[in-house]
């Protein structure tokens, strides 16, 4: 079955950078786009970013434009996060999730999230 | 950015009942309109995309209406299993945005 298995959980500094994968299986990985979303602690689902495993094209949220790279390795079938410049405020559980079979655009599934805490 | 504000923030229902979910876009998302449950410690699930159709295995007590900028997801008859918070979602256009959220929690 499509199955997303996500990096374990990190805690970082202030200022730092942190990198989440989200490895996936069951599937033809180039032939689906990948999002990632965050949680903040009792806020809602908030959209970063998407990106197409076939060729790599990235569209990202604009509060995210100049902080976020998201990336592809279709040789693990493997996607990656990388948020920079971190702040207290980017604490939160994050997601990776597949664009649905049905259409784009639509989450499904979803990883079991990371949890990044941003503490000094 | 297009917002979607969902209503009530929170419903107090007991099992057995109907729960009746909204979800209000700030400008027209065509029928571009998903909804998601979400589950303590779970990822989101999704249950309607494009208005009214149900994702894979979704029962059929879960469904969907509206058009443009007015939305519904109505569940006919809470199971326990469906206290959950449910989020809506648009892909009208970059970027793809959520509402804030609606929790149904047991009265």
């Amino acid at each position: 079955q499509v199955q997303l298995v996500q990096s374990g959980a990190e805690v970082k500094e202030p200022g730092a950078s942190v990198k989440v994968s989200c490895k996936a299986s069951g599937y033809t990985f180039i032939d689906f786009g990948i999002s990632w979303v965050r949680q903040a602690p009792g806020q809602g689902l908030e959209w970063m970013g998407w990106i197409s495993a076939y060729n790599g094209n990235t569209i990202y949220a604009q509060k995210f434009l100049d902080r976020v790279t998201i990336t592809t390795d279709t040789s693990t079938s493997t996607a990656y996060m990388e948020l920079r410049s971190l702040r207290s405020d980017d604490t939160a559980v994050y997601y990776c999730a597949k664009d649905s079979v049905a259409t784009s655009s639509l989450f499904d599934p979803w990883g079991q999230g990371t949890l990044v805490t941003v503490s000094s | 950015e297009i917002v979607l504000t969902q209503s009530p923030a929170t419903l107090s229902l007991s099992p057995g009942e109907r729960a009746t979910l909204s979800c209000r876009a700030s400008q027209s998302v065509s029928n571009y309109l998903a909804w998601y449950q979400h589950k303590p410690g779970q990822a989101p699930r999704l249950l309607i995309y494009d208005t009214s159709n149900r994702a894979t295995g979704i029962p059929a007590r879960f469904s969907g209406s509206g058009s443009g900028t007015d939305f519904t997801l109505t569940i006919s008859s809470l199971e326990p299993e469906d206290f959950a918070v449910y989020y809506c979602q648009q892909r009208s256009k970059w970027p793809l945005t959520f509402g804030g959220g609606t929790r149904v929690e047991i009265k």
